[in-house]
């Protein structure tokens, strides 16, 4: 156990809709990172915050954005989802952000049909 | 970061030493390098990084060229769980708040019996 928990664990949605994806970090952590894993695209890193400020930023589209909360949780919202957006969503967090030792949850498997 | 180069797959009979390569010709003097692991479709897990020095914890051991251009991990004794998707990074731990860790596609190591 990572002591990073994100919900849901499964998501059924349809295209168009939008879903919100939670993370709470361990204990301690500051930052947060969101990554995304299909099967052509390998794991992919999203954004990445620090006591609640975006502070990096990879490929994430225009339709996703994503915060963190003055306790530290932080959410990733999907929007008008597209089939290809069906994927794996990890949640990492780290006590600091510059790039040390990463604990990654369990994931949020994402299909959308 | 540093680019990295790592074999698709590789085979380890259980009990076997696992020894994973991992090429970054042109790392720079102040990037560590980092290995990763995922179970399948489970999130990644850290496993050990270092700078120059071999290092040594309770799941791996890290050996890095003198001319650090190279290193290979080594699970002394794979079991069949194990069998996962082995990542090497290379970057800079920054001591800010801001970092993009990308992971490349990994060495699939398939533990047999």
């Amino acid at each position: 156990d990572s002591g990073v928990t994100q919900t849901p664990k499964h998501l059924i949605t349809a295209t168009g809709q939008r879903v919100t994806l939670r993370c709470s970090p361990r204990s301690g952590d500051l930052s947060v990172y969101w990554y995304q894993q299909s099967l052509d695209q390998g794991l992919q890193f999203l954004i990445q915050y620090y006591n609640g400020e975006e502070r990096a930023k990879g490929n994430i589209l225009e339709r996703f954005s994503a915060q963190q909360f003055p306790d530290l949780h932080s959410e990733l919202n999907l929007s008008s989802l597209e089939l290809g957006d069906s994927a794996l969503y990890f949640c990492a967090s780290s006590v600091t952000g510059g790039g040390e030792k990463l604990f990654f949850g369990s994931g949020t498997q994402l299909s959308v049909l | 970061d540093a680019k990295t180069t790592q074999p698709p797959s590789m085979d380890c009979a259980e009990g076997r030493a696992a020894n994973l390569p991992c090429n970054h010709s042109t790392i720079s003097g102040n990037e560590y390098v980092y290995w990763y692991r995922q179970i399948h479709s489970q999130g990644p897990q850290y496993i050990i990084h270092g700078l120059k020095n071999n290092e040594t914890n309770e799941m791996a051991s890290l050996i890095i060229t003198e001319d650090r251009k190279s290193s290979t991990l080594i699970l002394p004794h794979a079991t069949l769980r194990d069998t996962a998707v082995y990542y090497c990074i290379v970057r800079v731990p920054l001591l800010g708040t801001a970092s993009k860790l990308t992971f490349g596609t990994g060495t699939r190591l398939q533990v047999t019996l």
